[in-house]
């Protein structure tokens, strides 16, 4: 089926540094959500994003719907030891009655303390 | 917590067996969704519900069905399992029938098939 292009796949950083990720698509989507998952427990949801441009924030995350609509970006500031995990985007295409999330592989995310 | 409950949280079973998940989405929540998570795979959507009705079809079985009950839980039926099953299952819920609604998740159920 069809999927987002979620990138990087890992990280490992240092505690304290800023973290960049972002996915990406070939079609248009009108919604844009991103996900985070510890391991082992269901996926929660960190930010919800639903017109081209908005940038809104939740603590030291940021996340953009880009201008296109073909993408989105998350970003974390000041990383600590609790940011470990895989953060996952999940799009909705802008296709009349497709009901479904798209969803990205995810992005792991490890932090040196 | 997200308030969506799942059970089993965990389930070890044999090869050709049947077996039934349970979720309870959000109070107030008529949409229902599952998905599958492979060992280090993204989430695999295979089927929603909303209010008791088939809403969509993602990547689902045909040995695997789902349902709705008019108290808005839902089962997800897996039959005649193989190893290739095992995994975790999640549901999750929104409000409404749209995709691109907010969904929670719930804790998951581990499937080990054996």
């Amino acid at each position: 089926g069809q999927q987002l292009n979620q990138s990087p796949q890992s990280m490992f950083i240092q505690e304290g540094e800023d973290v960049s990720m972002n996915c990406t698509s070939s079609s248009i989507f009108n919604t844009w959500l991103w996900y985070k998952q510890d391991p082992g427990e269901g996926p929660v949801l960190l930010i919800a994003l639903y017109k081209a441009g908005e940038l809104t924030s939740n603590g030291r995350l940021t996340a953009q719907f880009g201008i296109t609509r073909k993408d989105s970006f998350l970003n974390i500031s000041a990383s600590i030891p609790s940011d470990v995990g895989i953060y996952f985007c999940a799009g909705q295409l802008d296709a009349g009655n497709n009901r479904k999330l798209i969803w990205g592989l995810g992005t792991s995310l490890a932090v040196n303390p | 917590d997200s308030g969506v409950t799942q059970t089993p949280k965990h389930l070890i079973t044999a090869t050709g067996q049947r077996v039934t998940l349970r979720c309870s989405p959000r109070s107030g929540d008529l949409s229902v969704y599952w998905y599958q998570q492979s060992l280090d795979q993204g989430l695999q959507f295979l089927i929603q519900y909303y209010n008791g009705e088939e809403r969509a079809k993602g990547n689902i079985l045909e040995r695997f069905s789902a349902q709705q009950f008019p108290d808005l839980h839902s089962e997800l039926n897996l039959s005649s399992l193989e190893l290739g099953d095992s995994a975790l299952y999640f549901c999750a819920s929104s409000a409404r029938d749209s995709g691109g609604q907010e969904q929670y998740f719930g804790p998951g159920t581990r499937l080990t098939v054996t």
